[in-house]
């Protein structure tokens, strides 16, 4: 099975940071790499497919890259609506398989 | 508006089973690969299982925790995909998530539905 490893695993920051979140494959995924946004008590929401491409509808503050195993989601000015947990996943081979998350809090 | 609907979730005992249905909307159901995906209490999240199209042999996919003892099925004339869930165990409880995949083959999800609670317990 491919791990994939999410880092950090919470961080803190405020309205108007940058935040960059990283996540690294066991191996090569040939950039079949999706990231989704998750607020308590809802369903996932899907932000970015294929390491860098924005799902429709999906604000351009949210931008995906990486190739091979490293990729990263970056959030250009965090906003309110913005604090969430968000996971990356895997779609090049089964078991298709998911970061263990990060939760971006309020500092 | 693409729209997922869970359904059928609830309370049931260790080594009972239940079926939980996914009504489809929206969109031509039966052009996309389907899943689903839970996601235990306070846990991150785990993909469950996969069918195909038609196109595609109506074939699955199955997380290995789950194979033996879930069946995924899809009846493209009701719109609805299923999940039987047999000999269900304690750390089966969880949020199941159907997800819409875009296209075929190496395909993203784009919509999720909202989920429905399975609790396994006596």
């Amino acid at each position: 099975d491919i791990q994939m490893t999410q880092s950090p695993s919470s961080l803190s920051a405020s309205v108007g940071d940058r935040v960059t979140i990283t996540c690294r494959a066991s191996h090569g995924i040939n950039n079949y790499l999706a990231w989704f946004q998750q607020k308590p008590g809802k369903a996932p929401k899907s932000l970015i497919y294929a390491a860098s491409s924005l799902q429709s509808g999906v604000p351009s503050k949210f931008s995906g890259s990486g190739s091979g195993t490293d990729f990263t989601l970056t959030i250009s000015s965090l906003q309110p609506e913005d604090f969430a947990t968000y996971y990356c996943q895997q779609y090049n081979d089964y078991p298709l398989t998911f970061g263990g998350g990060t939760k971006v809090e309020i500092k | 508006e693409v729209q997922l609907v869970e359904s059928g979730g609830g309370l049931v005992q260790p080594g009972g089973s239940l079926r939980l249905s996914c009504a489809a909307s929206g969109f031509t159901f039966s052009d996309h690969y389907m899943d689903w995906v839970r996601q235990a209490p306070g846990k991150g999240l785990e993909w469950v299982g996969r069918t195909r199209k038609k196109a595609n042999g109506y074939t699955t996919e199955y997380a290995a925790s789950v194979k033996g003892r879930f069946t995924i099925s899809r009846d493209d004339s009701k719109n609805s995909l299923y999940l039987q869930m047999n000999s269900l165990k304690t750390e089966d409880t969880a949020v199941y998530y159907c997800t819409r995949a875009a296209g075929a083959g190496y395909t993203p999800w784009d919509y999720w539905g909202q989920g429905t609670l399975v609790t396994v317990s006596s």
